[in-house]
């Protein structure tokens, strides 16, 4: 199974709105609605931040979206802050009932 | 509060069994969970290995599925991974995790254990 794509960085400044995208194939992101997103700061364990696609975990702030398009999920942060500044990495079902990793996207809050 | 804790060696030989467990705390390993491993080689992104259901089903990444066991011991509430024939390319932080079956909810991580595969 090949990872998810994933955009290697984004930035954006305080307060502004950004989105990471993650592609995969109709054998998984398009085929399943079982995509989540996970936030991991340096040295910390990564946390859940979407799942299904668009469901937020309790609390979970709600400047935090997800959405799926075709073969493409995308999570959206919205009203940026400093602490929000961390890697995020997609994750989908699969047809071989197994789970795939995108590869991670470096978000820098300016 | 549901707690997930890796234990196992920090270094391992090159060509012998990588095995660590994951100690659950807070709830019962047998209730409809699945329970799972996930690594992450240093400076790089995650790989998902497998997981566990207390039926005892498993499931596999095909990358490394000749190679890797997963088990649960429900009496000590514990799961097992053991990944054989290891090389430089296995050194990562392994993570265990719980994920509620039938969605992506994977809500708790262990802290993460360092293994390095060294001699």
């Amino acid at each position: 199974q090949s990872a998810l794509t994933q955009s290697a960085s984004v930035s954006g400044s305080p307060g502004q709105s950004i989105t990471i995208s993650c592609t995969g194939t109709s054998s998984d992101v398009g085929g399943y609605n079982f995509v989540s997103w996970y936030q991991q700061h340096p040295d910390k364990a990564p946390k859940l931040m979407i799942y299904d696609v668009s469901k937020r975990p309790s609390g979970v702030s709600n400047r935090f979206s997800g959405s799926k398009s075709g073969n493409t999920a995308s999570l959206t942060i919205s009203g940026l802050q400093a602490e929000d500044e961390a890697d995020y990495y997609c994750n989908s079902y699969t047809s071989s009932s197994t789970w795939v990793f995108g590869g991670g996207t470096k978000l820098t809050v300016l | 509060q549901v707690q997930l804790q890796e234990s196992g060696p920090g270094l391992v030989k090159p060509s012998e069994t990588l095995s660590l467990t994951c100690a659950v705390s807070g709830y019962s390993i047998n209730s409809d969970y699945y329970w799972g491993w996930i690594r992450q080689p240093p400076g790089k992104g995650l790989e998902w290995i497998g997981n566990i259901h207390r039926t005892g089903s498993t499931y596999y990444n095909p990358s490394l599925k000749s190679r890797v066991t997963i088990s649960i011991d429900t009496s000590e509430n514990q799961f097992s991974l053991n990944l054989n024939s290891v090389t430089a390319a296995d050194t990562a932080l392994y993570y265990c995790t719980r994920r509620l079956p039938g969605t992506a909810y994977r809500d708790y991580w262990g802290q993460g254990t360092l293994v390095t595969v060294s001699s």
